[in-house]
């Protein structure tokens, strides 16, 4: 079945660059997400890229697609401690009904 | 903030009892769907509505059940809950007509604690 991975955490300091990794099963994946959910929060959608783009640039965040190596990064410049949260990979699904997330990467800013 | 409104915020029962969760999707929304986030399984899907139709089902398990009504707000009934059901279950919504895909915008979310 379709499958998403992505590493667990990651630690960057403040002002410095995050790049957060995604892989996916799913060649025909049309439609990639990235949400963010803080400490008891829902999820907020941050960006996404459609299949036939290799790049989406939104503010600090940039979002770089490999289709061949079916691999999605997400990019955050000048990481802020209120960057901090879990940033979640997902990808709709062969019938377009249904989201598959990975399990989270925790992004921890320190100052 | 989404649009997507859910009640309870959080929900705390016995097991073998039965909960009902409720969730208002945004103005102008026709699909809703379920999903469920717990620390072993991480975010998994449920089911999908459509303008009151059911259209998809992922991995929901019998004793769970949906609709979606009229007014195109949805619940999702939890019956004879047991302690691996204590999870987030979340809500999300999107504008999605029939055969096309689109944006899921969720709501914050009900925690739901099976002691």
């Amino acid at each position: 079945g379709e499958d998403v991975e992505q590493s667990l955490f990651l630690s960057v300091r403040e002002g410095d660059s995050s790049v957060i990794n995604c892989t996916y099963t799913d060649s025909s994946s049309t439609y990639l997400y990235w949400y963010k959910q803080e400490p008891g929060a829902g999820l907020q959608l941050l960006t996404y890229i459609f299949s036939n783009m290799d790049m989406k640039q939104d503010q600090r965040l940039t979002v770089l697609l490999n289709k061949k190596d079916k691999h999605l990064s997400l990019r955050i410049a000048d990481t802020q401690t209120g960057d901090s949260a879990i940033y979640f990979c997902a990808v709709l699904n062969q019938a377009g009904t249904a989201l598959i997330f990975g399990k989270g990467t925790t992004l921890s800013v320190s100052s | 903030d989404s649009g997507v409104t859910q009640t309870p915020k959080h929900l705390i029962t016995a097991t073998g009892q039965r909960v009902t969760l409720r969730c208002s999707p945004r103005s102008g929304d026709l699909s809703v769907y379920w999903y469920q986030q717990s620390l072993d399984q991480g975010l998994q899907f449920l089911i999908q509505y459509y303008n009151g139709e059911e259209r998809a089902k992922g991995n929901i398990l019998e004793r769970f059940s949906a609709q979606q009504f009229p007014d195109l707000h949805s619940e999702l009934n939890l019956s004879s809950l047991e302690l691996g059901d204590s999870a987030l279950y979340f809500c999300a919504s999107s504008l999605a007509r029939q055969g096309a895909t689109d944006t899921q915008y969720f709501g914050p979310g009900t925690r739901l604690t099976v002691l």
